[in-house]
């Protein structure tokens, strides 16, 4: 079955730092794959996607490039400021046949805490 | 600009007591999802629906119920909350084709005392 996995958290930074979340799936033919962020006591809000290998998302300073040899979606950003600080999610949606596409497959989060 | 709306945004509600959570789209969306998401953030399917009529249970079994009978609302009901039925709740609807994502809600916290 399709499963994602994102880098251990909590991850800190001071302001301006680079930022790398790491991302790895594993799901059958060519899924497509999200970065979802969720602020304090709201719900999930979509912050990039990419469709196929070798897209690159982009959204506000962030990045992630579809990796298919390394079946990888790692999220970046060169400059992370207090107000990114929240919980950032990778996703992947399944190929389920015809035009359908699958439910999305959530890793399990990434507490980002941005200090001044 | 939110297209997905979930009421109450908090509840604090005695064991026992029957709910419904509110969850409405104006998208025209068929699929809508209902997650629960417990305090280490993990998002776990608890119900999903591919159009009206059409209810299934999701990867975590949960003893909540939900119903479709108009496209655009997709409410969850619990007949006698417990204490462990404390959480968030987080409803999405998705469109078709590649890359269409979900939308959210902007969730509901329950408390059960």
């Amino acid at each position: 079955g399709n499963s994602v996995t994102q880098m251990e958290g909590p991850v800190t930074l001071s302001e301006e730092a680079f930022l790398t979340i790491n991302c790895t799936y594993t799901a059958t033919g060519y899924p497509s794959l999200f970065w979802y962020v969720q602020y304090p006591g709201e719900g999930l809000q979509l912050l990039l996607k990419a469709t196929k290998a070798d897209d690159k998302g982009s959204n506000k300073g962030f990045e992630a490039t579809y990796r298919k040899e390394t079946t990888s979606f790692h999220l970046e950003k060169g400059s992370v400021q207090v107000s990114d600080s929240a919980v950032y999610f990778c996703a992947l949606s399944g190929f389920a046949g015809g035009t359908s596409y699958g439910k999305l497959t959530f890793g399990q989060g990434t507490i980002l805490t941005v200090h001044p | 600009e939110a297209d997905i709306y979930q009421t109450p945004r908090y509840l604090v509600i005695g064991t026992g007591k029957k709910i419904t959570l509110e969850c409405s789209q104006t998208m025209g969306h068929d699929k809508m999802y209902w997650y629960q998401q417990d305090p280490g953030m993990e998002l776990h399917l608890i119900h999903y629906s591919y159009g009206v009529n059409s209810t299934e249970k999701g990867d975590l079994s949960s003893e909540s119920t939900v119903s479709r009978i108009r496209t655009e609302h997709f409410p969850l009901t619990l007949e006698s909350a417990r204490p462990s039925h404390t959480s968030q709740y987080l409803c999405a609807s998705s469109g078709q084709g590649r890359g269409y994502g979900y939308t959210f809600g902007s969730g509901t916290r329950l408390t059960v005392v």
